[in-house]
């Protein structure tokens, strides 16, 4: 069964970092993209940022909106998934999901969706 | 950006009824449309991807198409489960992108 549990939400000051962790589990973690996503109270849901897999040399895509201050990273030997969190704003208050991707091209055929998603952890930025 | 537009934002239905929810985008995304059901709880899991393929373990009475622009995710006859929301999200071009949501609610 595969699982995704995010952890290291809080309450954080404006200004302010914080990590977010995401353990996976009964998948091959390594083989699969990932991705974070944000979901503000009562809005639909926001795509932040993906990460490929070794096979495709880790390499990553970010939303604008978070360009610069978050980053994306993975541990294939622990299969967990991180998000750093810099120069927080209010605006950043959301709970944060982390996501697996089912990913298939053939060169004509592409699909790319977000097969599971873990329960989600809160962020507060406040004073 | 692409702007992906779903209407209704909110639908009452009854049980057993056919609704139909669409989401337009603000450019073509050549099929590359994805929708998902979020429960109240906050729990996530996908329904059609690629515009139209069911994903594993998802009921047949649900159903999506299109193209262009224009695309819709089909529910044949409302199951107790089945009020939640409901988003499209797109996958043409970077930031991915989702509808606004339709609130599914019993009438």
């Amino acid at each position: 069964e595969v699982k995704l549990l995010e952890s290291g939400g809080g309450l954080v000051q404006p200004g302010g970092s914080l990590r977010l962790s995401c353990a996976a589990s009964g998948f091959t973690f390594a083989d699969f993209y990932m991705s974070w996503i944000r979901q503000s109270p009562g809005k639909a849901p926001e795509w932040l940022s993906f990460i490929r897999n070794k096979a495709n040399s880790y390499t990553t895509e970010y939303n604008p909106s978070v360009k610069g201050r978050f980053t994306i990273s993975r541990d294939d030997t622990q299969n967990v998934l991180y998000l750093q969190m810099n120069t927080l704003r209010a605006e950043d208050t959301a709970i944060y999901y982390c996501a697996k991707h089912d990913y298939y091209y053939d060169g004509t055929y592409y699909y790319d969706y977000f097969d599971y998603w873990g329960q989600g952890v809160m962020v507060t930025v406040s004073s | 950006d692409i702007q992906m537009t779903q209407t209704p934002s909110s639908m009452p239905a009854s049980l057993g009824e056919r609704v139909t929810i669409s989401c337009r985008a603000s450019q073509g995304i050549s099929n590359y449309l994805n929708w998902y059901q979020q429960k109240p709880d906050g729990t996530i899991k996908p329904l059609i991807y690629y515009t139209s393929n069911l994903q594993s373990g998802v009921p047949s009475r649900f159903s999506g198409s299109g193209s262009g622009t224009d695309y819709s995710l089909t529910i044949s006859s409302l199951e107790p489960e089945d009020f939640a929301m409901y988003y499209c999200q797109q996958y043409d071009s970077s930031p991915w992108t989702f509808g606004g949501g339709t609130k599914l609610e019993l009438k």
